[in-house]
């Protein structure tokens, strides 16, 4: 029974370059949502996505990020032209069907120098 | 912007004692999760609350949620050094429930 699966768990990027962030939900789960949880703040949601469909992404930053749930494998969260404070831990949760509960995945730390 | 606070923000007790930890927020809620995370891995759901003043047990953990239902809290009767973790409580808004609204957390320490 793999959970949500995230990776990498933790990635490096110096300023300017792309971060690519993968997850995979869990058997069975069609519904993805990403979250991310800044230094000393509280996990704040970006972006709810199901296969193929950009549901709600009012958390999202207007600028350098794009989330996608592709048919075929996982969804992926592009962060482009980091900067240092897109340092965070990114996570990501998966549900069955809209408005079950969410799996978190591990997250990914994404650190940019 | 809705927020829920929570209090204390850190908290290192002996093993054995009682604590308990609180929610806070200006906002209603339909419903109220509390989580525990541990160091690099993401948040594990304890327990949904839903109906204001509702009291649900698991275990040595008691949740309570407020009849306002604005706010809540996390009992722990003689904590375990296994205890250890970041509480956190999210906020789920009627018709937006994955859009929760999580507050910062508890660090909660339990030395043996």
């Amino acid at each position: 029974n793999a959970g949500v699966m995230q990776n990498p768990r933790h990635l490096v990027r110096r300023r300017g370059q792309e971060a690519r962030l993968r997850c995979s939900p869990m058997k069975g789960h069609s519904h993805v949502y990403w979250y991310r949880q800044l230094p000393e703040e509280g996990l704040k949601f970006m972006v709810y996505l199901q296969k193929e469909n950009i549901i709600d992404e009012s958390g999202m930053p207007k600028e350098r990020f794009s989330a996608e749930f592709p048919k075929e494998g996982p969804s992926i969260l592009r962060i482009q032209q980091v900067v240092r404070g897109d340092s965070a831990a990114y996570f990501c949760a998966s549900s069955r069907e809209s408005g079950e509960k969410l799996f978190f995945g591990s997250g990914t730390q994404l650190s940019v120098l | 912007t809705q927020l829920l606070e929570q209090s204390p923000q850190f908290l290192s007790i002996q093993e054995g004692e009682n604590l308990t930890v609180y929610c806070n927020s200006s906002s209603v809620f339909s419903s109220l999760q509390w989580y525990r995370q541990e160091p690099g891995e993401g948040p594990v759901l304890l327990v949904t609350v839903v109906t204001g003043g509702e009291v649900k047990k698991l275990k040595r953990l008691t949740f309570q949620f407020g009849d306002a239902r604005k706010d809540s809290s996390l009992h722990i009767t003689a904590a375990q050094p296994g205890d250890t973790g970041l509480y956190l409580c999210a906020g789920e808004k009627a018709g937006s429930n994955y859009k929760l609204t999580f507050g910062k957390g508890t660090l909660l320490t339990v030395n043996p």
